[in-house]
This record gives structure tokens, sequence and C-alpha cells, in this order.
């Protein structure tokens, strides 16, 4: 989807650097999340935003970082990275709409990072 | 923790409808279901969810039993295009910390 963007698309890094993936997002939706995808496996969440001022953790936040600089924008950090940590990077935004659970979530194009 | 069953894959026809089963035997009364899928290393797309009527859109209908607990997605007439996973998630995945996408149904159209 055009209106979720992800920067960069492909990266190659080596162990122990520092790494920072961007997200940014024309739709005006407050809730921003992150995911990652292994090979043969469906997507992890890593940390998600309800608004600027809240950021949660999900299932595998350990060794990322998040920060959300503004309604539009949330980006993960990897701060020190490792091989096990070579995956396919989702962005995500939606907009919880209406009474109840609905939360449709519309997704970036993807990073690819490898670690090495 | 919500959970959804799929079968892991299936084939379908060119041209056929394909018809995808999820079972959510878990799901409760104010959970949607919603469908998603990705074609090979693209970013999910959403495809359709629905609370307990069936739903219909440009892109597929969905079929929810009477007692909620297993739906079906079509794909009116499938194409190659098609070829793609299919995630099924019930909306205790939503709006909470445990937002979790499965395994999926990896649906390939065959000519």
């Amino acid at each position: 989807d055009a209106d979720v963007t992800q920067t960069p698309r492909n990266r190659i890094t080596k162990t122990g650097k520092r790494i920072m993936l961007e997200c940014s997002q024309t739709k005006g939706h407050d809730r921003m999340y992150w995911y990652r995808q292994d090979p043969g496996l469906g997507l992890r969440l890593i940390y998600y935003s309800f608004d600027v001022k809240d950021i949660n953790k999900g299932e595998i936040s350990d060794g990322y970082s998040v920060s959300r600089q503004a309604q539009a924008k949330f980006s993960l950090s990897l701060e020190s990275a490792i091989p096990n940590q070579t995956a396919l990077y989702f962005c995500a935004t939606s907009d919880l709409a209406g009474t109840g659970m609905t939360d449709t979530q519309y997704f970036g194009p993807g990073t690819r990072l490898t670690v090495l | 923790d919500a959970k959804t069953t799929q079968p892991p894959s299936m084939d379908c026809a060119e041209g056929r409808a394909a018809n995808l089963p999820c079972n959510h035997s878990t799901i409760s009364g104010n959970e949607y279901v919603y469908w998603y899928r990705q074609i090979h290393s693209q970013g999910p797309q959403y495809i359709i969810h629905g609370l307990k009527n069936n739903e219909t859109n440009e892109m597929a209908s969905l079929i929810i039993t009477e007692d909620r607990k297993s739906s079906t997605l079509i794909l009116p007439h499938a194409t190659l295009r098609d070829t793609a996973v299919y995630y099924c998630i019930d909306s205790a995945n939503f709006g909470n910390e445990k937002l979790t996408f499965g395994t999926g149904t990896r649906l390939t159209i065959i000519p």
C-alpha cells in the first residue's frame, strides 16, 4: 500500500551494528505496528503504538527499540544487530473504528534485513 | 489466547472458486474474523472481515457459520494473481498486546 512506506527496502549489515528502519504513513492513522517475519513463519509483533505518547511491547521486543516521532512516523531500531535478527520487517497502521474490536491494518512493503 | 486453525496449503484451478476454511472455536461474541493475504514477501493485504453475518466485497465473500466457530473465505473466480498465503485472524488478536498472525494457508492457483 503506497500510503505506508518503509526505508530502506533492503539492508545488509554486520553483527554489532546499530540499524534503524523507518516507517511513514499518509493515512492519518493513530496506530502503528512493527512486525517481523521469518521464512515459513507467520508475522510476529515486535512493538506497537496506539498514539504518539503510547508505546507497547509486542511478543518479541527483546533486542529492539522504537520511536514514535510523530503520528506519521514510527522507527524501529536494532541497537546491536545479531544474525538471528535477519528477517523481513513490516510496518503497519490502523485506525480503530466503531465499537468492539475492529481494527483493519494496512501494511508497508517490507524491509529485508540481513545481519552477517 | 484466541486461536485460529487453517490448512497449511490448498490448490485451486484458475477460474474456479477457491474456498478457504478457518476454525476459530474460541472466538467470543463481540470478536470479528479478519482475512488477510500475503503475496510472496509483499506486505499483507486486507481482504475482508465479519462478525456473524456473511459479508461480500469486491475481493471476496466471507461465510461465517451460525455458531461462529468457523468461517470460509471464498474467492469466486480465482486467478493466478490470487496465489498467496491467506491468514484468518480473530479479533482477539487486535487492540491488545497479543497481535499475532498464524502460519496461514498457502493457496496455489493452477493454470
